[in-house]
């Protein structure tokens, strides 16, 4: 059973800080890996991918790719209160579809 | 530019009824895919299409059916309604299976 690992949270940060959101996955063939947040209420939507070993920087985001250890990474910086809301990390995964991690609720303090 | 359109938006069902959930995208995406989610809990995949006329099921498939006769439609079936299936259903699309999802608004569906 191919699995994306996660915590469930909550997250708190002070609005300012960076949030360090992290997801483990079992599958090493994975290749690709996604980002999505989702508001209460709302459906999900992508904020990153990331394919290759490293970081990738959009904005505010940063995505970090391990895959020797496995895990991927999302670093939000300067947090706002608009940024709360659930994270889920994806990889693709076995059998032509997409294994979704839990999500981490993140709670971002004004 | 409409990308993933669900439809209803809600629905109440009772139990032992039967209705069809509406998915359609016009980004020409191969991939389709149903999702159930629990308040609370994280995204369950019912079935998957991998194009027209091809159809899997996915990790909670029983009770559903689903078709894809065109690229753009993927409708999901409910037989007859059980209090379970009380959810959030979100239907996604994608161009090739290591692509990024892109996501409906949800139908929010309960049944009494």
């Amino acid at each position: 059973q191919k699995e994306v690992e996660q915590n469930s949270g909550p997250l708190s940060v002070p609005e300012g800080a960076i949030a360090s959101l992290n997801c483990t996955y079992s599958d090493r063939g994975s290749q690709s890996f996604f980002w999505y947040r989702q508001y209460s209420g709302k459906s999900p939507e992508l904020i990153m991918s990331i394919y290759s070993n490293g970081d990738k920087e959009d904005g505010r985001f940063t995505a970090q790719l391990n895959k020797a250890s496995q895990y991927v990474s999302l670093l939000i910086r300067d947090s706002q209160p608009s940024d709360s809301a659930t994270y889920l990390c994806a990889s693709e995964g076995y059998g032509q579809n997409f294994v979704f991690g839990p999500g981490t609720r993140l709670s971002v303090l004004p | 530019n409409a990308g993933v359109t669900q439809t209803p938006k809600f629905r109440i069902l009772k139990i032992g009824q039967s209705m069809t959930l509406q998915c359609t995208q016009d980004m020409n995406h191969n991939y389709m895919y149903w999702y159930r989610q629990d308040p609370g809990m994280g995204l369950k995949l019912i079935y998957y299409s991998v194009g027209a006329g091809i159809t899997d099921k996915g990790e909670v498939p029983n009770g559903y059916n689903v078709s894809r006769s065109t690229t753009e439609d993927f409708p999901l079936r409910l037989e007859l309604a059980a209090p379970s299936q009380t959810s959030v259903y979100f239907c996604a699309s994608s161009y090739k299976v290591d692509q990024p999802q892109h996501f409906g608004d949800g139908t929010r569906l309960s049944i009494l």
